[in-house]
């Protein structure tokens, strides 16, 4: 199975402030990763899909890049209800895998 | 409007088999390009996919745990079942279902609410 790795595991940022984190994998994965939030005791939600395509309805705040083995998804104007955990998921195998996570504090 | 909704049993003993429906609404999984997948997630980890199954009946596993798993779907009664044998204590997760939609069948875009089972004697 396709591995990815992400990184923070963890961080924490203020109101406003902008956050990057990264998604790493071993093997090509083209663009076919993307990036969902999940708060708390709910369900993940979709945000970003094939590396740079924001999700109907997600705010223009969250961008994703990159291709091949290295993506980012970037949340600027950080808002009290980004405090979640963040994971992405690849879909270049057949085999779909997730992330460890990126756990979000804002503080 | 697109709705899943996963049931099934909350407790399970070790070694029994563990199944779960996904109902679901607001789409149909004979439409091409259409798939429906599950994923699990255990108390404070991260998430982990499980299996997908296809419109076209295709149907693809977690390696680590193909042994254990059956996919299958019930297209008249929207509905796409999942079964897993030898539960053990390890297998306690909230179990998802999620809509890939087409044309790629690469990303989940409606999920269910989730399905906390945990396996105990």
């Amino acid at each position: 199975d396709i591995q990815l790795t992400q990184s923070p595991a963890s961080l924490s940022a203020s109101v406003g402030d902008s956050v990057t984190i990264t998604c790493r994998t071993r093997q090509s994965i083209s663009v076919y990763l993307q990036w969902y939030r999940q708060k708390p005791g709910k369900a993940p939600e979709l945000l970003i899909y094939v590396a740079s395509s924001l999700q109907s309805g997600v705010p223009s705040r969250f961008s994703g890049s990159g291709s091949e083995t290295d993506f980012t998804l970037t949340i600027s104007s950080l808002q009290p209800e980004d405090s979640a955990t963040y994971y992405c998921q690849q879909s270049y195998s057949p085999v779909h895998t997730f992330g460890q996570g990126t756990k979000l504090e804002i503080k | 409007q697109v709705t899943l909704r996963e049931s099934g049993p909350a407790l399970v003993k070790p070694t029994q088999t563990l199944t779960l429906t996904c109902t679901f609404s607001g789409f149909s999984l004979s439409t091409s390009g259409m798939c429906v997948s599950w994923v699990r997630q255990p108390p404070g980890k991260a998430l982990e996919w499980l299996a997908r199954i296809d419109w076209d009946d295709g149907k693809h596993y977690s390696t680590s745990l193909k042994t254990r798993l059956t996919i299958s779907k019930d297209t008249s009664k929207n509905q796409v079942v999942l079964t897993m044998t030898n539960m053990d204590p390890e297998d306690t997760a909230t179990y998802y279902c999620a809509r890939t939609p087409p044309p790629s069948s690469s990303w989940y875009d409606y999920w269910g609410r989730g399905i906390l089972v945990t396996v105990s004697s």
